[in-house]
């Protein structure tokens, strides 16, 4: 059962233009979001994070949008850049039960020059 | 900061085989996890551990995989038996007091194939 949904597995922007990858959840009990970039034979690094009592977090070219009643978020990157290519992986948690991130299955950014 | 460090990189070993792995974090995070990434997934949790206690666990942690963090500094996981479905990434985490759910610094990983 995945909680955390990353449908599209892949995306091909055009260097310059806005990037925006969409991430759905189930658990009605995520109350805190995050967003991972990772690079081939790298870990995961930490992108940009939003608390569910906020609607938006914003972070130089990188902003988060969440949607509490659809349960979903977005990552919205602005202007795209080549060294932007990377896999994009939405987290989420339950902070109050415990310590886990619930990640989902990563999309694919392609930014073409 | 000279990030999470973890060791080796790769490892090929034959079905059956113990192996270890070893996760130093970043010094002043207390809270280091252990995570599994298979190919065209994303990282799935398996331990966590606050200090020397390993506080959670995951039901993918099965009997033959043991996790130690013995000074609160480093961790290291073993995998007794392995078995062909074992092969993954295995990732390293940690985090400073706090929530600690939030931000995660991430190691290179532990690409682990077993033949």
């Amino acid at each position: 059962d995945q909680q955390v949904k990353q449908n599209s597995p892949s995306l091909s922007v055009q260097e310059g233009r806005i990037s925006i990858l969409n991430c759905d959840y189930t658990n009605s009990m995520f109350d805190y979001f995050l967003w991972y970039k990772k690079y081939p034979a790298e870990g995961p690094t930490f992108l940009i994070s939003i608390s569910s009592i906020k609607d938006k977090n914003e972070d130089g070219r990188f902003t988060v949008f969440l949607n509490k009643s659809a349960k979903h978020l977005s990552l919205h990157i602005v202007p795209s850049q080549p060294g932007d290519s990377a896999v994009y992986f939405c987290a989420a948690s339950d902070t109050g039960a415990n310590s886990k991130l619930t990640f989902g299955k990563g999309i694919t950014l392609s930014v073409r020059p | 900061d000279t990030g999470v460090s973890q060791d080796p990189r790769h490892k090929i070993t034959k079905r059956g085989q113990n192996v270890t792995f070893r996760c130093d974090p970043i010094s002043e995070h207390n809270r280091l996890y252990w995570y599994r990434q298979t190919l065209g997934q994303g990282p799935e949790f398996l331990t966590y551990f606050q200090n020397e206690a390993q506080l959670e666990k995951s039901r993918l942690l099965s009997d033959r995989f043991s996790a130690e963090r013995p000074k609160g500094s480093f961790s290291t996981l073993e995998i007794q038996r392995t078995e062909q479905g074992d092969s993954a990434m295995y990732l390293c985490a940690s985090s400073p007091p706090g929530r600690p759910n939030e931000k995660l610094f991430f190691g290179s990983g532990t690409q682990l194939s077993v033949l």
